[in-house]
């Protein structure tokens, strides 16, 4: 049975520039969640998506946005990308009420 | 920002010694606290969802407490092995949709 799958696993980008990351969840789980985790922090919270709607938001600026597609899968976007924005970008799946199943992220180096 | 404290920071012990973290969170508008392992270049591992406070969980070796009056849960590890080398994370949710995340205990077993 396949996990939470994140692609790409990595990318470069430079400052200024767009980018799309990309999570399909685990069959039947019906929301997602995108978390950001930099070098010696835990990992922060971004948004939920729940059938298609957005959940909650955590403290983080417009140029993030995210999606949810009839399948449940999810796009993360970040715009004007900022040295800053440089981390591991987790998904985590899940059943509503249930535990988060996480994928193993997308590394995002900006230069 | 919810405040979630993990100490120690990092951990290293001898292959059979027993150990343990703690995690430290809000003690109000508690919903549920997770317990994560995660090895570098993998996904999280959902070790444990604790809901109710004097709750106890067990799996294997690895056991976790849980006092939500007070704020802090205790994650035991009994007899390490060297594959229980690891970052644990732990995370308070206080709301059905976001987890907070600690900063999470490195532990290094050696034989």
């Amino acid at each position: 049975d396949a996990g939470v799958t994140q692609s790409p696993t990595h990318l470069i980008k430079t400052r200024g520039q767009h980018v799309t990351l990309r999570c399909s969840p685990i069959s039947g789980h019906k929301s997602v969640s995108w978390y950001q985790q930099v070098l010696g922090q835990g990992p922060q919270f971004i948004f939920q998506y729940y059938e298609k709607e957005e959940r909650g938001r955590g403290n983080f600026p417009d140029r993030f946005s995210a999606r949810q597609f009839p399948n449940y899968s999810s796009e993360l976007n970040v715009n004007a990308l900022l040295l800053g924005d440089s981390a591991l970008y987790l998904c985590a799946s899940s059943l509503v009420g249930g535990g988060y199943t996480f994928g193993s992220g997308t590394r995002l180096t900006v230069v | 920002i919810l405040n979630v404290e993990q100490s120690p920071q990092s951990l290293h012990v001898q292959e059979g010694d027993s150990t343990n973290f703690t995690c430290s969170f809000p003690s109000s508008n508690f919903y549920a606290l997770h317990w994560y392992r995660w090895e570098t270049a993998k996904s999280p591992e959902a070790l444990f969802v604790m809901t109710l406070n004097g709750d106890e969980k067990k799996k294997g070796r690895i056991s976790a407490t849980l006092n939500t009056k007070e704020g802090y849960s205790y994650l035991y590890i009994k007899g390490s092995q060297p594959e229980d080398s690891a970052t644990y994370l732990c995370a308070f949710e206080d709301s059905g949709y976001a987890l907070n995340f600690g900063k999470g205990t490195s532990l290094l077993v050696t034989p």
